[in-house]
C-alpha cells in the first residue's frame, strides 16, 4: 500500500505572490502517476496536474508546475501569480498503473492543504 | 460536455428512510466511482464500477448499495443510515479504470442522517 503526506494543513498567500505546497509520498510500486486536485468551497474537486512517474520533465499547466523528484518521492505544487480563485483545499492523490496490484485504479490521497489567498 | 451531475445536492433523512443517490455522466467514460467525504479530508474510496461491473468494495457497510444501470448512470441506494454516516458523497467517472486515468468529479450530494 502507499501513503500519501501533505505536512502543511494551512497556508497563506497574498495576490499575485507565488506559493508552493508540499507532497511526499511512499510506494514499492514501480509504475504509477501523481495528481493535484483542487477543491473549491463549490465542492467539486477539480484536477489541476498530472505528472507519470516515468516521465522526468516537470508537468506544467499554465501558472501551475509541480517539483517531481522521484527518488525522494516528493510532488510538489508551485501556483504562480495567485489569484483569489485559487483559494480551496489541495489534495495530492496517487494511483498506482500496474493492472493486477492491489491499489490498481484507486487513488490515495494527501490530507490536503487549506490555501486561502488573500487580497 | 465535461459534467458529472449529481442529485440531490443536499438531503436529509431519518435513520429509518430509504433514499437513493444519482450521478450522471455522458462523456463515454466507462469507469464510475463513489467517494464518502468528511468535512475537511480527503475522499474515501467505497465503491468503482467498470463496465457496468462492481470492481471494487472498500467494505462498505451493506446499508449503502450501489447499481449502475447503464454507462451513463450510478445510483448509491441508501437504508437504515446511521448519523455517522452524515457526509459529503461524491460521484467521479473517469474513461476507464486505472491508475493514469483523469476522474472528473460532481459536485456531490451533502447528506445528513438525522
Amino acid at each position: 500500500a502507499q501513503t500519501v503526506t501533505q505536512s502543511q494543513p494551512e497556508m497563506s498567500v497574498q495576490e499575485a505572490e507565488t506559493v508552493t505546497l508540499s507532497c511526499t509520498y511512499d510506494t514499492s510500486e514501480n509504475n504509477y502517476y501523481l495528481f493535484w486536485y483542487k477543491q473549491p468551497p463549490s465542492r467539486q474537486m477539480i484536477l489541476v496536474i498530472r505528472q507519470e512517474a516515468y516521465k522526468q520533465q516537470n508537468a506544467t499547466e499554465n501558472r501551475f508546475s509541480v517539483n517531481f523528484q522521484k527518488a525522494a518521492k516528493s510532488f510538489s505544487l508551485k501556483i504562480s501569480d495567485s489569484q483569489l480563485g485559487d483559494t480551496a483545499m489541495y489534495f495530492c492523490a496517487f494511483g498506482a498503473a500496474n493492472a493486477g496490484g492491489t491499489s490498481y485504479g484507486k487513488l490515495t490521497f494527501g490530507q490536503g492543504t487549506i490555501l486561502t489567498v488573500h487580497p | 460536455d465535461t459534467e458529472v451531475t449529481q442529485t440531490p445536492k443536499h438531503l436529509v433523512m431519518g435513520m429509518t428512510n430509504k433514499k437513493s443517490l444519482k450521478c450522471e455522466q455522458h462523456m463515454g467514460h466507462r469507469a464510475m466511482y463513489w467517494y464518502k467525504q468528511k468535512a475537511k479530508k480527503p475522499p474515501e474510496l467505497m465503491f468503482v464500477y467498470s463496465y457496468e461491473k462492481l470492481s471494487i468494495n472498500e467494505s462498505v457497510p451493506s446499508r449503502f448499495s450501489p447499481e449502475c444501470p447503464n454507462s451513463s448512470l450510478l445510483n448509491l441506494h441508501l437504508h437504515a443510515l446511521q448519523p455517522e454516516d452524515s457526509a459529503l458523497y461524491l460521484c467521479a467517472s473517469s474513461l476507464y479504470w486505472g491508475g493514469n486515468t483523469e476522474a472528473f468529479f460532481g459536485q456531490g450530494t451533502r447528506l445528513t442522517v438525522v
